[in-house]
């Protein structure tokens, strides 16, 4: 069956701009999980989702950081007004219950220049 | 604050031989680890979770919650081992949080 995916798989933005992020999950998964990894570190939490309720967003870095579920299946990360420092790969992982395996999708892979 | 270490980046091993990759974790609850995996160009994927007490692959590994740690294990490593793997540990809050990871070379 289909696993995670995410789009776009790169994109490259100028600082500055806002970018959005795309992630659908495995159908029927109820759990959505966000991660950021940075260059040579593991994945770092940023959000999680039950459903439509985003019940942890203590990762996020800052305030131009947003994400959204609204209909319980695909997710939007969105970045605003982009940094240098955002460059990183953004994971998504969905579990069909919270405590399952979660599984990973490929990963966007965002460049900020 | 919990806190997984890994503290090799690299290793290799020649075909054959036994390896360890290590991960010591620091956490104030009843800790649930995992190691993923992540061969070139593809995806993280679970290799295993110590509540399953699998072997996946040859791999096994063991929760020492005295030394806190949950070394991984093969005893003969493959070609088609050569991969980064990252140990993780699940907080309360379900969401998972990883080492740094160690790239694994398995040499011919």
């Amino acid at each position: 069956g289909a696993g995670v995916s995410q789009s776009p798989r790169y994109k490259v933005a100028k600082r500055g701009q806002d970018v959005a992020l795309r992630c659908d999950p495995i159908s029927g998964h109820v759990s959505l999980f966000w991660y950021q990894q940075a260059l040579g570190q593991g994945p770092e939490f940023l959000t999680y989702f039950q459903n439509e309720a985003q019940l942890d967003k203590s990762g996020l870095p800052s305030d131009r950081f947003f994400a959204e579920r609204p209909e319980g299946s695909v997710s939007t990360l969105k970045i605003q007004r982009t940094q240098q420092e955002d460059s990183a790969v953004y994971l998504c992982a969905s579990s069909l219950v919270p405590e399952e395996t979660q599984y990973f999708g490929p990963g966007t892979r965002l460049l900020v220049l | 604050a919990q806190r997984v270490t890994q503290p090799e980046k690299l290793l290799s091993v020649f075909k054959g031989a036994p390896v360890e990759l290590k991960c010591n974790y620091s956490y104030s609850g009843s800790p649930e680890l995992f190691w993923y995996v992540q061969y070139s160009r593809q995806r993280l994927q679970l290799l295993l979770r110590h509540i399953s007490r699998e072997s996946i692959k040859g791999f096994t590994a063991d929760l020492n919650k005295g030394e806190t740690s949950f070394h991984l294990k093969k005893p003969f490593a493959q070609e088609e081992d050569s991969a980064m793997y990252y140990c993780a540990l699940i907080t309360g809050a379900n969401n998972l949080f990883f080492g740094t990871g160690t790239r694994l070379t398995v040499i011919p």
